[in-house]
């Protein structure tokens, strides 16, 4: 059964950097058939979607935050990773990773199939 | 980006009754929307994607529809466990930005 954990420090200082990894266990993130992603949920709030990766390497990224998110991936150790750099107390969320169903004959990433259990990250100092 | 708007924010229902929900878009995303449930403390879970196709493991008396615009989640005859927040989710562009509705908490009138 697919499990995706993610794991990282909890507390972030203002203006640092943010850094989660994503485990994926039960499935193999080579896989072809799915894209990776990170989605993050401020306390009390909704849902906004971070990022998206394919095992080759291929990245998409949120406009709203792109110019500070770096995802990437490490097929050797079947996991992915994200980092947000020059964080405030705005980025105090919890974070998910989740894997993403693509479409074979167009390779398009579509939904979230599958979601970690996520990660309360607070930044403060 | 699509925005996407969902009403009502809260949704007061007994059990056995029947709930609808509402997912609209700013523009057209055809039948690329996917719809989550949320718990108190738990990640989302899929739904419904393609508007109407039930997720692997999704009890019938869930029921998705829509198409362009306007989209609904019915909830045929409300359990206990159903009681949660309901997100509606876009997927019409590529490359992708994909976009969240606000929610649509469900509770116990």
């Amino acid at each position: 059964q697919l499990q995706l954990q993610e794991s990282g420090p909890g507390l972030v200082k203002p203006s640092e950097t943010l850094s989660l990894t994503c485990t994926v266990s039960g499935g193999s993130i080579s896989s072809s058939s799915y894209y990776w992603g990170w989605i993050r949920q401020p306390p009390g709030k909704g849902l906004e979607w971070i990022g998206s990766i394919y095992y080759s390497g291929s990245t998409y990224y949120n406009p709203s935050l792109k110019s500070r998110v770096t995802i990437s991936v490490d097929t050797s150790k079947n996991q992915f990773s994200l980092k947000l750099s020059s964080v405030t107390a705005a980025d105090t969320a919890v974070y998910y990773c989740a894997r993403l169903w693509m479409v074979p004959s167009t390779g398009r990433a579509e939904y979230f199939q599958h979601w970690g259990q996520g990660t309360l990250v607070t930044v403060s100092s | 980006e699509i925005v996407m708007t969902q009403s009502p924010a809260t949704l007061s229902v007994s059990p056995g009754e029947r709930a609808t929900l509402s997912c609209r878009a700013s523009q057209s995303v055809s039948s690329n929307l996917a719809w989550y449930q949320q718990k108190p403390g738990q990640a989302p879970r899929l739904l419904i994607y393609g508007a109407s196709t039930r997720a692997t493991g999704i009890p019938a008396r869930f029921s998705g529809s829509g198409s362009g615009t306007e989209f609904t989640l019915t909830i045929s005859s409300l359990q206990s466990e159903d009681f949660a927040v309901y997100y509606c989710q876009q997927y019409n562009n590529w490359p992708p930005l994909f976009t969240f509705g606000p929610g649509t908490k469900v509770d116990i009138k």
